[in-house]
């Protein structure tokens, strides 16, 4: 059975103050590893989809890895407007269809 | 463009009532998904739509969960005989074929009192 563990469950930051959220998974053969914003109210904001370890994305302030076992989200000098959940899931090659299964979440607050 | 849209976006219903759930998927996308987010759980898969071909219903809890999808675009999700533990953000998401990012609606809150 696939599974998706994320951490820590809510992190606070100061503004400028860089940290990484964790995802370490379990799959039978990763067809894909995403990570996901979402705000309150809102559905997931797709973000980055990592394929191989080693491979690295970045975005904005924002930068994914992956290695064999999990997934890293670095965020270099955030802001308050980076708070927000972010969702880690994997998609498995044995799984039929492209289902995908979820983490938890990262609940992240960045003070001004 | 237009993304996914879901409707309504709210519903509160009475324990024992049926409910239907509606999702627009993005206008092209063959592959269309429906997750349920309780509180305090990550998204739970219930069902996947793919095509013309067979839906994976392999997540569905109960015999009380349905859903169709009309002419390869909307979808409607079926709650029968809505119970308390029903009650969760219902998320639909579609997707290109071969390309494996899935995009999310604004999901729809359903309370069952």
């Amino acid at each position: 059975e696939d599974q998706v563990t994320q951490s820590p469950e809510a992190l606070r930051l100061q503004e400028g103050e860089s940290s990484s959220l964790n995802c370490s998974y379990t799959v039978s053969g990763l067809r894909g590893l995403f990570w996901y914003r979402q705000d309150p109210g809102k559905g997931p904001e797709f973000l980055f989809t990592l394929y191989s370890a080693g491979e690295e994305k970045e975005k904005e302030r924002l930068k994914a890895t992956l290695t064999k076992k999990e997934s890293f989200l670095h965020i270099t000098a955030p802001k308050p407007e980076d708070s927000a959940t972010y969702l880690c899931a994997v998609q498995s090659q044995e799984t039929s269809g492209s289902r995908l299964t979820f983490g938890e979440g990262t609940q992240l607050t960045v003070n001004p | 463009g237009a993304g996914v849209s879901q409707s309504p976006s709210n519903k509160v219903t009475e324990k024992g009532k049926d409910v239907e759930l509606r999702c627009d998927p993005i206008s092209g996308h063959t592959a269309l998904y429906w997750y349920r987010q309780s509180l305090g759980q990550g998204l739970e898969f219930l069902i996947y739509f793919q095509g013309n071909s067979a839906p994976d219903k392999s997540g569905l809890p109960s015999d009380r969960f349905s859903a169709e999808r009309t002419g390869g675009s909307v979808s409607t999700l079926t709650i029968q005989r809505t119970q308390q533990e029903d009650s969760a953000v219902y998320l639909c998401a579609s997707s290109l074929i071969g390309i494996n990012e899935q995009f999310f609606g604004p999901g729809t809150r359903l309370t069952v009192l």
